[in-house]
C-alpha cells in the first residue's frame, strides 16, 4: 500500500523568511509522481510544484522548490520569501491519477 | 475559461435521505476525479472518469455511492441513505490529461452534512 506523511502538522514562520514543509512516503511502483498542493482557508486546492520520480533534478516554480531524496522517500517544499499569501494548508500527494494524501501542514505566515 | 464548479456548496441532509452532488469539469478536460475530504485531514480518493467511462472506483466507499458522467462532461455523484459518516467536503477535479502525471484542477467543494 502507498502512503504519504506529513508529520508537522501546524508551522508559523515570519513574513518574508524560508520555511520547509516535510513529506515522507512510501511506494512500491518504480515511476511515481509527487506534488505540492495548497489549500488557503475557504478556498480551493491549488497546484503548487510537481515532481517525476524518475527526473533527479529537483523541481522549482518562482519561490518554491523542492528536496526529493528518492532513496530516502521524502519530498520536501521550501518556500523562500515568504508572503502573507502562502497561509494555507498544504498537501502532498503521491501517484498517477489515484493520488494519496498526507494529512497537510497548516502553515501561517505572521507580519 | 472558468474553473472548475461545484454544485450546490453547501447541503445539509438528514440521515436516510438521497443527494446528488454535481461537478462541472474545465471544457475539455477528459478525465474527472472525485475525493472525500473529512474534517481535518487529507483528501481520499473515490473515483475517476475519462471521458464518459468510469475506470476506476475502487475508492467508493459502500454501494450507497454511485458516480456517473453519462456525456463525458458533468458528473455526478450520489449518495443514498446518507449517513453521519458521509459528513465531509466532496471534491472534484478535472485534468486535460488521458495519463501521467494527471496535472489536477480541483472545484471549490460540496460541503455536506448529514444530521
Amino acid at each position: 500500500a502507498q502512503t504519504v506523511t506529513q508529520s508537522q502538522p501546524e508551522m508559523s514562520v515570519q513574513e518574508a523568511e524560508t520555511v520547509t514543509l516535510s513529506c515522507t512516503y512510501d511506494t512500491s511502483e518504480s515511476n511515481y509522481y509527487l506534488f505540492w498542493y495548497k489549500q488557503p482557508p475557504s478556498r480551493q486546492m491549488i497546484l503548487v510544484i510537481r515532481q517525476e520520480a524518475y527526473k533527479q533534478q529537483n523541481a522549482t516554480e518562482n519561490r518554491f522548490s523542492v528536496n526529493f531524496q528518492k532513496a530516502a522517500k521524502s519530498f520536501s517544499l521550501k518556500i523562500s520569501d515568504s508572503q502573507l499569501g502562502d497561509t494555507a494548508m498544504y498537501f502532498c500527494a503521491l501517484g498517477n491519477y489515484q493520488l494519496i494524501w498526507g494529512a497537510g501542514t497548516k502553515l501561517i505566515i505572521k507580519p | 475559461g472558468a474553473g472548475v464548479s461545484q454544485s450546490p456548496r453547501y447541503k445539509v441532509a438528514k440521515r436516510g435521505q438521497d443527494v446528488a452532488l454535481r461537478c462541472d469539469p474545465i471544457s475539455g478536460h477528459v478525465s474527472l476525479f472525485w475525493y472525500q475530504q473529512a474534517l481535518g485531514q487529507g483528501p481520499e480518493f473515490l473515483t475517476y472518469f475519462q471521458n464518459e467511462a468510469q475506470l476506476d472506483k475502487s475508492g467508493l466507499p459502500s454501494d450507497r455511492f454511485f458516480a456517473e458522467r453519462p456525456e463525458g462532461s458533468v458528473s455526478t455523484l450520489k449518495i443514498q441513505r446518507t449517513q453521519q459518516e458521509d459528513s465531509a467536503v466532496y471534491l472534484c477535479a478535472s485534468s486535460r490529461d488521458r495519463g501521467p502525471p494527471y496535472e489536477q484542477y480541483f472545484g471549490p467543494g460540496t460541503r455536506l452534512t448529514v444530521t
